[in-house]
């Protein structure tokens, strides 16, 4: 089983949806981080948190460390929204990041 | 624009050559870290440097080699490429050397990459 699992893995909804990712994970973690890589290949780091929620413009991320668990919401998603999401973790044990296996959204106009 | 720098963007070589990534990570920033992406697959942590000292190694093959120069770019080197060796080489970089050090200081940012094509 992975240290590090990532539902659903393929996502495909319409313009306006609301959307959810999961990340769920078995190890302690100092810090969980979402980032977001272009159908170009580009990553770009969306968030990092260690507890409750954070916001940045239409993405919410949330954390619950007793569940091991964090969720990545979308609001009013937009097809230039469409890209893979990827949840990695910082684990207490050592210094480098363990990640999922992304998620890959599509958004259709 | 992350503020690291990766070149070539494309490479294209033959079997059994030797190549040469070069990264540039942010003004500040002393760890860097090589990710491998297959096609379709996830990132596969490769090897981290922080302020010029291998910190720590994952999944990186023998024929692979990086290092970190006093300047703090980095170099990761591929030799007796195999056709599965195709692939793209993300670099990113950080403040901190990562794990348990929270904040801002932690977060890696990424290179736009080296598309690597081997034939």
């Amino acid at each position: 089983k992975n240290e590090v699992e990532q539902s659903p893995q393929n996502l495909t909804a319409q313009e306006g949806e609301f959307i959810t990712i999961n990340c769920s994970y078995s190890v302690g973690i100092s810090a969980l981080h979402w980032l977001q890589q272009h159908p170009g290949g580009g990553i770009v780091s969306l968030f990092m948190l260690s507890s409750g929620k954070k916001k940045h413009g239409r993405l919410i991320a949330t954390i619950n460390i007793q569940e091991k668990h964090s969720s990545l919401h979308i609001t009013a998603s937009h097809p230039r929204d469409s890209a893979v999401y990827i949840c990695a973790v910082s684990p207490y044990s050592n210094y480098q990041l363990i990640w999922g296996a992304g998620t890959k959204l599509i958004i259709k106009p | 624009d992350s503020g690291v720098t990766q070149t070539p963007k494309h490479l294209i070589t033959a079997t059994g050559q030797r190549v040469t990534l070069r990264c540039s990570p942010r003004s500040g920033d002393l760890s860097v870290y090589w990710y491998q992406q297959s096609l379709d697959q996830g990132l596969q942590f490769l090897i981290q440097y922080y302020n010029g000292e291998e910190r720590a190694k994952g999944n990186i093959l023998e024929r692979f080699s990086a290092q970190q120069f006093p300047d703090l770019h980095s170099e990761l080197n591929l030799s007796s490429l195999e056709l599965g060796d195709s692939a793209l080489y993300f670099c990113a970089s950080s403040v901190s050397p990562g794990g348990r050090l929270l904040g801002a200081k932690n977060i890696q940012y990424f290179g736009a990459g080296t598309r690597l094509s081997v034939l």
